[in-house]
């Protein structure tokens, strides 16, 4: 069974930084390329980065691009997304994401706050 | 980036019919954009229907189903039961995932 269990959201301040993990289970990890979704509380879901199986090739949402970097290390099934120089439009539930088969697995998301 | 753009809100009768939308901003979608939908429940992660335009996950009534319809993605419900009542998220892939802004469906 598929299991993504994301963590390290937290309370953080403007221009702050966090970094989010992911840990993943149940598939062959380094087989599929991963994402990071967030939504706002009360809001719909925004795609934030995807990085391909090799790390080799990584995108972004233009809101993001060049603030937060993400990344995997494959032997340690694992996925992340370091988040710089905080805003509070970033304020939401980060999802971790993979899509195998036909079916969208989603983590039960962690929760960053960006406040003052 | 693309944008993807979803009725903001939709109201079907239980037992009735309802057909929700997803265009693109940079043309017709098509089978190439691999369309999903996704219905989201309150306090609840999102949850895969249909993917690839028509395929219906296992788990998805069959009640739900994919088509292309005027250049876009269409998500039809026939025989709607009130459980049906969520957030439904259509999302597009193009060099990257882009989702639409959500059709929120009330059963009434």
């Amino acid at each position: 069974e598929v299991h993504l269990v994301e963590s390290g959201g937290v309370v953080a301040q403007p221009g702050g930084s966090l970094r989010l993990s992911c840990a993943a289970s149940g598939f062959n990890f380094e087989d599929y390329p991963m994402h990071w979704v967030r939504q706002a509380p009360g809001k719909g879901l925004e795609w934030v980065a995807l990085i391909t199986r090799d790390s080799v090739h990584t995108n972004y949402v233009d809101s993001v691009r060049g603030r937060f970097t993400i990344s995997r290390d494959n032997s340690q099934n694992s996925l992340y997304l370091q988040m710089n120089s905080l805003k509070t439009d970033d304020s939401a539930l980060y999802y971790c994401v993979t899509q195998i088969g036909g079916w969208v697995f989603w983590g039960q998301g962690t929760l960053v706050t960006v406040s003052s | 980036q693309a944008v993807v753009t979803q009725e903001p809100s939709l109201t079907v009768s239980p037992g009735g019919t309802v057909t929700l939308t997803c265009g693109s901003s940079t043309g017709a979608v098509t089978g190439g954009h691999y369309p999903y939908w996704l219905q989201q429940k309150p306090g609840q992660v999102p949850r895969t229907l249909i993917y690839d335009i028509n395929k219906r996950h296992s788990s998805t009534p069959a009640r739900f189903s994919g088509s292309l319809l005027g250049g876009k993605a269409a998500l039809t419900l026939s025989a709607a039961q009130p459980e049906d009542e969520a957030d439904y998220y259509c999302l597009l892939s193009y060099s990257v995932w882009v989702f639409g802004g959500g059709t929120k469906l009330t059963v009434l």
